[in-house]
């Protein structure tokens, strides 16, 4: 079955320390974002890439660093520089704007 | 600057309740417009999309109306089961890339 996938499901990190979480689809799609979602709030981008070496920033950037290596893949570095990650991430994927897959997410704790 | 707002925040009503979720946004020029479901910890599912050219869209109980003039867009649940306990999300896209997301909707349908 077609979908993306995340993982992993739960992360702990210690203050100081880089994270990645990872993003993989195998729907074809060509575009692909990364979301951050806190308590209570709406989704609020981090990046996008439309296409395989391309990425640009969204809302939040900031802290946060991509790679799109591969059509299939986009992983998400969560870096010391950001000053809050502890939230739920998601990565979603889409066709011409229209058709949208989300990830089921990755909560990442700060301990 | 776009947003997206969406009342009420959190809405409990008895099984087989008709129901209305509104979602405003502050910028018409949108590309179109998605109503999404979130369960607990889980990514989000698309339910109905609207595009700007379109009033509503409609599927099984549901039904989603788009006003770009005054900036709103309603869900209409009818007959509301306990499986449709979730969160509700609506999203204005713009510029094909930029999806804005209200904070949503908490939905319990007690039995």
């Amino acid at each position: 079955d077609g979908g993306i996938t995340q993982s992993p499901k739960y992360l702990f990190r210690k203050e100081g320390q880089n994270v990645t979480l990872s993003c993989e689809q195998n729907l074809n799609h060509d575009a692909m974002y990364w979301y951050r979602q806190d308590p209570g709030q709406g989704l609020r981008l981090i990046y996008y890439s439309q296409i395989v070496n391309d990425f640009q920033k969204g809302d939040i950037a900031e802290g946060y660093s991509v790679s799109r290596e591969k059509k299939e893949s986009f992983p998400l570095t969560v870096t010391s520089a950001q000053k809050n990650p502890t939230a739920f991430y998601l990565c979603a994927s889409s066709i011409s704007a229209v058709e949208w897959f989300f990830g089921e997410g990755s909560r990442l704790t700060v301990l | 600057k776009q947003e997206v707002t969406q009342i009420p925040a959190a809405l409990s009503v008895p099984e087989g309740e008709n129901l209305v979720l509104n979602c405003s946004f502050t910028d018409s020029a949108i590309y179109n417009l998605q109503w999404f479901r979130q369960d607990p910890g889980k990514g989000l599912t698309s339910l109905l999309l609207i595009q700007s050219s379109q009033r509503e869209q409609t599927s099984g109980r549901l039904n989603a109306s788009l006003d770009k003039s005054s900036g709103r867009s309603t869900l209409y649940i009818a007959a509301s089961q306990p499986g449709d306990s979730a969160t509700y999300l609506c999203a204005a896209l713009y510029n094909f890339n930029k999806f804005y997301f209200g904070s949503g909707t908490k939905l319990n349908v007690k039995p």
